[in-house]
């Protein structure tokens, strides 16, 4: 089946820092799609991807389909205390998504 | 906005019980999808619906099965519970037409 990487498994960043994560695959996806998710809570969609090569930006949050639909990445500028959470990256093929395993980000103050 | 809605929150049975969890998607959402996430884990596709017939199949055992009703809302019935099936199960809805998919906050199914 199809696998996503997704890289940093984990981050700690301070407060007002910048922060980077990406997912990549072994096969193309039609859409790709940033959640974050709270403990004790579903998957809050961030942004949605629908074609290769666009960028689309949501407040702090800036988030790429890359050119060859195997990959994605997501920005967070000027972090704060909120941004705390799991980040998932998810691809969609047909209706079904396929979820990275996610990058847990946490802020120091 | 109305959100995803889903019940019960919290469900605890025992092993080999049976459990219903039930599902309400975003008004004029014709599509329901179920997930399961087990501790730590990414949220793995179970099923799908599109104007009540199933439209995807992912990992889901034999031992569930699923349906979309006339109003929309979906179930996800669970039999012979095993403790492995302990995990959060997520209802999540889209427009069809490859729109994102909008999560429930999940019901957590605890296997005693």
């Amino acid at each position: 089946g199809q696998q996503l990487n997704q890289s940093p498994q984990s981050m700690f960043i301070q407060e007002g820092e910048d922060v980077s994560m990406n997912c990549t695959s072994s096969s193309i996806f039609n859409t790709w799609l940033w959640y974050k998710q709270d403990p004790g809570e579903g998957p809050v969609l961030l942004i949605a991807l629908y074609k290769a090569g666009e960028l689309t930006s949501n407040g702090r949050l800036t988030a790429q389909f890359g050119t060859t639909r195997k990959d994605s990445f997501l920005n967070i500028s000027a972090s704060i205390p909120s941004d705390v959470g799991i980040y998932f990256c998810a691809g969609q093929l047909s209706r079904q998504l396929t979820f990275g395993s996610g990058t847990q980000l946490t802020v120091l103050p | 906005a109305a959100g995803v809605i889903q019940s019960p929150r919290h469900l605890i049975k025992e092993k080999r019980e049976t459990a219903t969890l039930k599902c309400y998607p975003i008004p004029r959402h014709d599509t329901v999808y179920w997930y399961q996430q087990g501790p730590g884990q990414d949220p793995q596709f179970l099923i799908s619906f599109y104007e009540k017939m199933q439209s995807d199949k992912g990992s889901i055992p034999d031992r569930f099965s699923a349906q979309q009703f006339s109003d929309y809302h979906s179930e996800l019935n669970m039999s012979s519970l095993e403790l492995g099936d302990s995990a959060l199960y997520f209802c999540a809805s889209s427009l069809e037409g490859n729109q994102p998919q909008h999560f429930g906050d999940g019901t957590r199914l605890s296997i005693l």
